[in-house]
């Protein structure tokens, strides 16, 4: 089992859909969860950090459930330009641990 | 400012030859790290950098890759004997430090081992 699992997609929804993804974790000791999101042949860029509160920038929001090993993005209103595959990352706090996962694709059609 | 930068951006090589994978980070970022990602698949985390320092090397696919960071800037990914299963985009990322959230990626190096 992959220590960090995602949902490969490609999720296909319409401009305007809210979409939600998950990504899974395995091993309890991870510290931090972030989003990165990337564009066909770019390299990964911060989408977001994931708090155990959770945390909202614009339309997305990001969830940390500690105890189902799971975290989650939302986006509202999805635009056209939203449409790319994202990166679940997590870090221990040795940072020599930081794991991708290998990214859910999403498409947003016009 | 300037990005992180990679060299070169393309690079097709014959089995059995060796490469070396050039990355300049972000100046005054204390730690650089490598990955690798093959065709469709998620980042496979390779080394990091604490300085000049990789205190852990264990990430590393064989023992024909090895890294090296001098002056705490410019770091080298070199792989020997390369092998078919090597061809993959090879990215570099750095971070103010090493406990900072954001990593900042290079465009990364497309690497074909023919």
């Amino acid at each position: 089992r992959k220590e960090v699992e995602q949902d490969p997609g490609p999720f296909n929804v319409p401009e305007g859909a809210t979409v939600a993804f998950n990504c899974t974790y395995s091993n309890s000791a991870s510290q931090s969860f972030f989003w990165y999101r990337q564009d066909c042949r770019k390299e990964p860029k911060l989408l977001m950090s994931v708090y155990s509160s959770g945390n909202e920038d614009g339309r997305f929001t990001a969830q940390l459930n500690r105890a189902s090993q799971y975290i989650s993005l939302l986006i509202r209103d999805s635009k056209l330009s939203d449409s790319a595959t994202y990166l679940c990352v997590v870090k221990y706090s040795s940072a020599s641990k930081i794991i991708f996962g290998s990214g859910t694709r999403l498409s947003i059609r016009p | 400012g300037a990005g992180v930068s990679q060299s070169p951006s393309n690079k097709v090589t014959e089995k059995g030859k060796d490469v070396e994978l050039r990355c300049d980070p972000i100046s005054g970022h204390t730690a650089l790290y490598w990955y690798r990602q093959s065709l469709g698949q998620g980042l496979e985390f390779l080394i990091y950098f604490q300085g000049n320092s990789a205190p852990d090397k264990s990430g590393l696919p064989s023992d024909r890759f090895s890294a090296e960071r001098t002056g705490g800037s410019v770091s080298t990914l070199t792989i020997q004997r390369t092998q078919q299963e090597d061809s993959a985009v090879y990215l570099c990322a750095s971070s103010l430090l090493l406990q900072a959230h954001e990593q900042y990626f290079g465009p990364g190096t497309r690497l074909t081992v023919t």
